[in-house]
C-alpha cells in the first residue's frame, strides 16, 4: 500500500535537546510538508519542499530544520531554540503546486516536554 | 490578506444532511478549494475539491458560488462516524497555503 509513514508516534524531549521526526512517503510525490497542530487548532505550516534539496519556510520555521536529500524522506528536526515545542506534527505530500493536488497525510508524531 | 473562516462547532443527528460554510477572501481566483475530515490522534484526509459550481463524489458535494468568496460542503446522511473535525483550504494569490481552522461536527444519535 502507498502512503506516508510518520515514526515515532510519540515523541520525549528534553530541555536542551534536538529531537528529529521522521517522513518516509512511498508515492513518489515530488512535495512534502510538514505541520505543527496545537490542540484544538488548525493546521500551520513549518517547511515544505517541491523538489529534492529544495525547500521553503513555512509560516511558523523558527526554531525548526528540514532536510530533503532523497524524494522519498523529509525528515523534521525540533531544535532547543524552538521553545515550545509540545505539539501534534503531521508530515504530508502530494504531486506538486502546493494547494492544487490533494495532500496525502501520516498519522503524526506526538512530541512532549519531559 | 486572504482569511479562510469556519464555524467552530457543529451538532446534526444521524440522517440528516450537514453543510458546513468555509469563508473566504481574497484566495486565488485560478485555484482548488480542498476540503479535509481529521480524526483525534490521526492525519486529515481528502474529502473533496472543487473550483467552481458543485461537485460530488462518494461521500460528499462541494458548491462554491461563482464569486469564490466561499464553499459548502454537504454531508448528505451523516452518521456517526462522520464525526470529526472538518478544514477547508484555498490558496492565495502568492501560492501560500490558508488552511481554516477547522469545524468540529457531531453527529448524535
Amino acid at each position: 500500500d502507498g502512503g506516508i509513514t510518520q515514526s515515532p508516534k510519540y515523541l520525549f524531549r528534553k530541555e536542551g535537546q534536538n529531537v528529529t521526526l521522521s517522513c518516509e512517503q512511498n508515492l513518489n510525490h515530488d512535495a512534502m510538508y510538514w505541520y505543527r497542530q496545537d490542540p484544538g487548532q488548525g493546521l500551520r505550516l513549518i517547511y515544505y519542499s517541491q523538489i529534492v534539496n529544495d525547500f521553503q519556510k513555512g509560516d511558523i520555521a523558527e526554531g525548526y530544520s528540514v532536510s530533503r536529500e532523497k524524494k522519498e524522506s523529509f525528515p523534521l528536526t525540533v531544535t532547543s531554540a524552538q521553545k515550545n515545542p509540545t505539539a501534534f506534527y503531521l508530515c504530508a505530500s502530494n504531486e506538486g503546486v502546493l494547494g492544487n493536488q490533494p495532500q496525502h497525510f501520516g498519522d503524526g508524531t506526538r512530541l512532549s516536554i519531559l | 490578506l486572504a482569511k479562510t473562516t469556519q464555524p467552530i462547532s457543529m451538532d446534526s443527528y444521524e440522517g440528516q444532511e450537514v453543510n458546513i460554510t468555509c469563508s473566504h477572501n481574497n484566495i486565488a481566483t485560478n485555484d482548488y478549494i480542498t476540503w479535509y475530515q481529521q480524526f483525534p490522534s490521526q492525519g486529515p484526509r481528502f474529502i473533496i475539491q472543487g473550483y467552481k459550481t458543485k461537485v460530488t463524489n462518494e461521500v460528499a458535494s462541494l458548491f462554491i458560488p461563482a464569486d469564490r468568496k466561499s464553499s459548502t460542503l454537504s454531508l448528505p446522511r451523516v452518521s456517526l462516524s462522520d464525526t470529526a473535525v472538518y478544514y477547508c483550504l484555498g490558496e492565495d494569490s502568492n501560492y501560500q497555503l490558508i488552511w481554516g481552522a477547522g469545524t468540529k461536527l457531531i453527529i448524535k444519535p
